[in-house]
């Protein structure tokens, strides 16, 4: 059973940092590409990174581009997402997700950013 | 970048009646390699999105056949033959033949009447 398990959310003042991990399992890891897909309270999807199988390819939103870094390490199953200079708008549930059409979806990780 | 634009964005369906959701985009979706990146989600209350359709008809594993997909090009629609309980929820189309910049659609909540 593929399972995709999201942590490292919390609440964050503005410009500070956190770190969301992905474990993975069920499935080889090394061998598909993983996203990261936001949505703030009460609004819609927002694709927000991705990144390929070996780390060959790595995308961001325009949104997020410089202050996030994707990374993914295949020994370990698991993705991350480093997250700097944190907004206000940056405040929502974080998914994983597995593969370019998304097909399989962790369970998220709040974030809040507020002083 | 590609927009994504749903209608309706909000339906109220009879249980058993059918039910059609609507997704344009705003460039076409057939890549060169022949497929159609278009895909139907499914975000129940309290839940994560679900992958209902993939590339504009599929069905992914475990999906009730009462959920069809068709279009191509840049009109797509998604439909549900008879509406159940537990279809409630929000639909989002999406598109992935433009990486890195996947969009979704805003959304149709769907409640049953």
């Amino acid at each position: 059973e593929v399972q995709l398990v999201e942590s490292g959310g919390g609440l964050v003042k503005p410009g500070g940092s956190l770190r969301l991990s992905c474990a993975a399992s069920g499935f080889t890891f090394s061998s598909y590409s993983m996203n990261w897909v936001r949505q703030a309270p009460g609004k819609g999807l927002e694709w927000v990174s991705s990144i390929s199988s070996s780390s060959s390819y790595i995308y961001y939103a325009d949104s997020v581009k410089g202050r996030f870094t994707i990374s993914r390490d295949n020994a370990k199953n698991s993705l991350y997402l480093q997250m700097n200079s944190l907004r206000a708008e940056d405040t929502a549930v974080y998914y994983c997700a597995r593969r370019r059409g998304p097909d399989y979806w962790g369970q998220g990780t709040l974030v809040t950013v507020s002083s | 970048d590609i927009v994504m634009t749903q209608t309706p964005l909000s339906l109220s369906v009879t249980p058993g009646q059918p039910a059609s959701i609507s997704c344009k985009s705003s460039q076409s979706l057939l890549h060169s390699d022949g497929k159609t990146y278009l895909y139907w989600y499914l975000q129940k209350p309290g839940q994560s999105p679900q992958l209902l359709i993939y590339e504009v008809s599929n069905r992914f594993s475990g999906v009730p056949d009462r959920f069809s997909g068709s279009g191509s090009g840049t009109d797509f629609t998604l439909k549900i033959s008879r509406v159940e309980a537990e279809d409630v929820g929000v639909y989002y189309c999406m598109q992935s033949i433009q990486p890195p910049m996947y969009t979704f659609g805003q959304g149709t909540k769907l409640e049953i009447k």
